[in-house]
């Protein structure tokens, strides 16, 4: 089943660090972007950033650059977002999801999500 | 950056009606615009890409339109099924729009 898994929800502190990950199988991994959408709590969809897993090449939505971490291990077929200093904003879902196109991406297979809540 | 802008926020229907979103981008993004219905509690679902190509196992009743700056979500005769938010996306940059939620009348 081609499918993306991602990791369980998590509870933090602010300040803390914090790293999310994103399994794919069913595909080739390496033969497909991989990016992440936030939502907000009641909020909309924003597109996050998103990484080439056969190169690791990654580019990120200008509102994201400097705030968080896309990374990826293609040995494991599997992508990151991770955060060094966490904020209360940063509570959401978040959702990795396969890119398709070329240097022009829209969404087709989408993991389940990680909530991430920031809280004292 | 270029902005989407979505309307109606809100959309009010019956089961079997025709139903229309429409989709505004602040300047052109030629066909580069995806559709999304995502239902509470779960992950958006592909829709429609390049404007108007419909998604494998997407049911026809959904179709899409338009190119440049101003495109259309239409579900020809809404089911019960449908009733959730949905989203436009450009994908020239990196927006996505605010949302249309399509509720029971």
């Amino acid at each position: 089943e081609v499918q993306l898994v991602q990791s369980g929800a998590e509870v933090k502190k602010p300040g803390e660090s914090l790293k999310i990950s994103c399994k794919g199988s069913g595909y080739s991994f390496t033969s497909y972007w991989i990016g992440w959408v936030r939502q907000m709590p009641g909020k909309g969809l924003e597109w996050m950033g998103i990484i080439y897993p056969g190169d690791s090449d990654t580019r990120y939505s200008p509102s994201f650059q400097g705030q968080v971490t896309i990374s990826a291990d293609k040995s494991i077929s599997t992508a990151y977002l991770q955060w060094s200093s966490l904020k209360a904003s940063d509570t959401a879902m978040y959702y990795c999801a396969r890119g398709r196109g070329v240097f022009r991406w829209y969404f087709d297979l989408w993991g389940r999500g990680t909530l991430v809540t920031v809280s004292s | 950056d270029i902005q989407m802008t979505q309307s109606p926020s809100t959309l009010s229907a019956s089961v079997g009606d025709r139903v229309t979103i429409t989709c505004r981008a602040s300047q052109s993004i030629s066909s580069w615009l995806a559709w999304y219905q995502q239902k509470p509690g779960k992950a958006p679902k592909l829709l429609i890409y390049d404007a108007s190509s419909l998604e494998s196992g997407v049911p026809s009743r959904f179709s899409g339109s338009g190119s440049g700056t101003e495109f259309t979500l239409t579900i020809s005769s809404l089911q019960p099924d449908d009733f959730a938010t949905y989203y436009c996306q450009q994908y020239n940059s990196w927006t996505f729009g605010q949302g249309t939620k399509v509720e029971i009348k």
